[in-house]
């Protein structure tokens, strides 16, 4: 079956300009998260959505958005982008909320310059 | 505040030698313990876990020890092979807060022929 899918493989923006960045989970999963990761700070987690709400967020100002559709697909968003914000975006999918069964995807490289 | 620490960035074996990778963490409401492994250019993927209730969880090649006194896991390859070479990634989850992963920051495993 195919796998958590995430668009685009690599971007790169302009400080002050904001991006979307897309997540297909596994067909039948309905828990998507969301995880930054940066040289030497690990994976950071974003949020987290289930059936199309928001359950769980992490410690990232309000620049940082995403929404869930009706078929489990998910965006975030990123307004204002900052240098700082140059990272590997992942996204995970499972089951269920609280189904530790995470299935990542490749992610997505954003260069703001 | 770092739940999950994993305080060497890199660590080098033989092949065929024991790997043991180190993590250490803070937050005694974790209920599973996952181990993660990621090549460049791909997402995380799942290797072993291990509940809080349990001190030892074997699969295969792999093995993940458990000490909840000294808040301590660790995760044993034996033997080792080059294609283990990656970055290995600790992770606490909580059912409490939901589908969370809090992340240490990573070992890179490199097993030299």
């Amino acid at each position: 079956k195919a796998g958590v899918t995430q668009t685009p493989r690599y971007l790169i923006k302009t400080r002050g300009q904001q991006v979307t960045l897309s997540c297909s989970p596994i067909s039948g999963h309905r828990s998507v998260s969301w995880y930054q990761q940066t040289p030497g700070q690990g994976l950071q987690f974003l949020f987290e959505y289930f059936s199309e709400t928001q359950r769980n967020k992490g410690n990232f100002p309000g620049r940082f958005s995403g929404r869930q559709f009706s078929n489990s697909r998910s965006e975030m968003n990123v307004s204002t982008l900052e240098l700082g914000d140059s990272a590997l975006y992942l996204c995970a999918s499972s089951l269920a909320q609280g189904d530790y069964g995470y299935t990542f995807g490749s992610g997505t490289r954003l260069t703001v310059v | 505040d770092q739940q999950v620490k994993q305080n060497s960035p890199s660590l080098s074996v033989q092949e065929g030698r024991i790997s043991i990778l180190n993590c250490d963490y803070t937050n005694s409401m974790f209920d599973y313990f996952l181990w993660y492994k990621k090549y460049p250019a791909e997402g995380p993927t799942f290797l072993i876990s291990i509940s809080s209730i349990k001190d030892k969880n074997e699969d295969g090649r792999f093995t993940v020890f458990l000490n909840k006194s000294a808040k301590h896991l660790s995760l044993h390859i034996v033997p080792s092979q080059p294609g283990d070479s990656a970055v290995y990634f600790c992770a606490g989850e909580g059912l409490t807060s939901g589908s969370r992963l809090t992340f240490g920051e990573g070992t890179q495993l490199t097993v030299n022929p």
